[in-house]
């Protein structure tokens, strides 16, 4: 049970270079989101998912998509990266969206973009 | 939209003296209060949570108090060890709104000095 893994952990990227990070659970967890972080600001959801198929906003989802084709995966790309999308990435899963309850982290990204 | 300030920023404190982080909320409806711990280049994972039908839950060595009428609630962390060092971050979210919608402080680093 490797619980929530994100692919990869560090990435330098060029102004305009695309790339797409992912994320899997093996929980069978329905809901899963995509946070940054950066120094003094805490973690800023960017987009979420309720269920296979679906995605959503958050807090701050421009420059950024996502999908979810299968349960255990949602995928967050940067189309055209920027030097201000430079942050760590957290991807977070749970097992139910509308009665809070704990989400569970992977690791995190290192994105650097120059 | 619920807003949490988190403080302070900074905390340094000696093997064995007690720890205690502030947080205040916005939105008088929130009910749900956890508490997440960051290890230095870990994940964030949840150490204690509080809902606001208790006014204080304690686990071991950590506590949380919730003061409803003035909306805030702390993290008290008693007897403090170097393993204590790390980022905490507080958040709120609304009843039933689910994790997505949950605000996290901007974190407080503590350090703990042996």
């Amino acid at each position: 049970n490797a619980g929530v893994t994100q692919t990869p952990k560090f990435r330098v990227l060029k102004t305009g270079q695309s790339m797409t990070l992912l994320c899997a659970q093996d929980m069978n967890h329905e809901y899963m989101y995509w946070y940054r972080q950066d120094p003094g600001m805490g973690l800023r959801l960017i987009h979420y998912s309720v269920g296979e198929g679906t995605t959503a906003k958050g807090e701050v989802p421009d420059g950024y998509n996502v999908s979810r084709l299968k349960k255990q995966n949602f995928l967050l790309g940067l189309e055209s990266a920027a030097p201000s999308q430079t942050s760590v990435y957290f991807c977070a899963s749970s097992y139910h969206g509308t009665k809070n309850t704990e989400a569970f982290f992977g690791q995190g990204t290192r994105l650097t973009v120059v | 939209g619920e807003n949490v300030e988190q403080h302070p920023s900074t905390l340094s404190v000696q093997e064995g003296d007690s720890a205690v982080i502030k947080c205040t909320y916005s939105d008088s409806a929130s009910n749900y209060f956890p508490w997440y711990k960051q290890e230095l280049g870990k994940r964030p994972q949840l150490i204690i949570d509080i809902r606001s039908n208790v006014g204080e839950k304690k686990d071991q060595r950590i506590a949380v108090t919730l003061n409803k009428t003035a909306k805030h609630f702390s993290l008290h962390i008693t007897e403090t060890q170097p393993e204590d060092s790390a980022v905490y971050f507080c958040a709120a979210t609304l009843p039933n709104t689910g994790f997505q919608k949950l605000v996290f402080g901007t974190g407080t680093r503590l350090l703990v000095s042996p």
